[in-house]
């Protein structure tokens, strides 16, 4: 079982709605990630937390909206999207910065697998 | 990010040692080497890392080039559950963050 819980596990909607993805750990982590996922593609990092902060966005379209309003959660503000934009959507967390991140693994959940019409 | 290469795909036997290679030839001394994989319909899973010594967990070995530009993740006994695809990842001082690349797809034949 993982650490990590994402919910929904899947996600289907159209491009005019609007819907959000969740993510919640209880390691006490405090660097939280979002990284998107095509078929028979490598994960590729969309947004990083760290202390609760955006520290990193790697140009990802508005209709994309982090948040992360405590320590244990992180949330995906999803409006507007494309069907290219049907993916697995997976999060992740590690320890945090400060203390060798390069030395620290990420711990991933499942992933929500979303499906735009 | 230095980049890593690793072969496509990879076939073993259940039960037998499993060696999968990876390439890293622009790899600088403050770079580890990570190794995640993901099983079908998962997320991808912690595997093991290091910097310049072999090292052993539960899971299994990792083998580094005494010039660090290649290393090997050994699987001692590949059981079906282990048929996953194993990415290889450098990742340098303050990197939070990985990139992926292809990795290894590895079929575990019974």
């Amino acid at each position: 079982d993982t650490e990590v819980t994402q919910t929904p596990k899947h996600l289907v909607m159209g491009m005019t709605n609007k819907k959000s993805l969740k993510c919640e750990q209880h390691m006490g982590h405090r660097a939280m990630y979002w990284y998107k996922q095509k078929a028979k593609k490598p994960p590729e990092l969309m947004f990083v937390y760290s202390y609760e902060k955006l520290s990193i966005n790697e140009s990802v379209p508005s209709r994309f909206s982090p948040e992360c309003p405590n320590s244990s959660l992180l949330n995906l503000h999803l409006h507007a999207l494309q069907p290219e934009d049907s993916a697995l959507y997976l999060c992740a967390s590690s320890p945090g910065f400060g203390r060798g991140p390069s030395n620290q693994p990420q711990h991933f959940g499942d992933g929500t697998r979303l499906s735009i019409l | 990010d230095a980049k890593t290469t690793q072969p496509n795909s990879m076939e073993s036997n259940e039960e037998e040692p499993v060696h999968l290679p990876c390439n890293h030839s622009t790899i600088s001394g403050t770079d580890y080497i990570h190794w995640y994989r993901q099983l079908p319909s998962q997320g991808p899973e912690y595997v093991i890392h290091g910097l310049t010594s072999n090292v052993n967990n539960r899971m299994a070995s990792l083998a580094i080039a005494e010039d660090r530009k290649s290393s090997t993740l050994i699987l001692h006994r590949a059981t079906l559950r282990d048929a996953a695809v194993y990415y290889c990842i450098l990742r340098g001082p303050g990197a939070n963050n990985l990139f992926f690349g292809t990795g290894t797809r590895l079929t575990v034949i019974p």
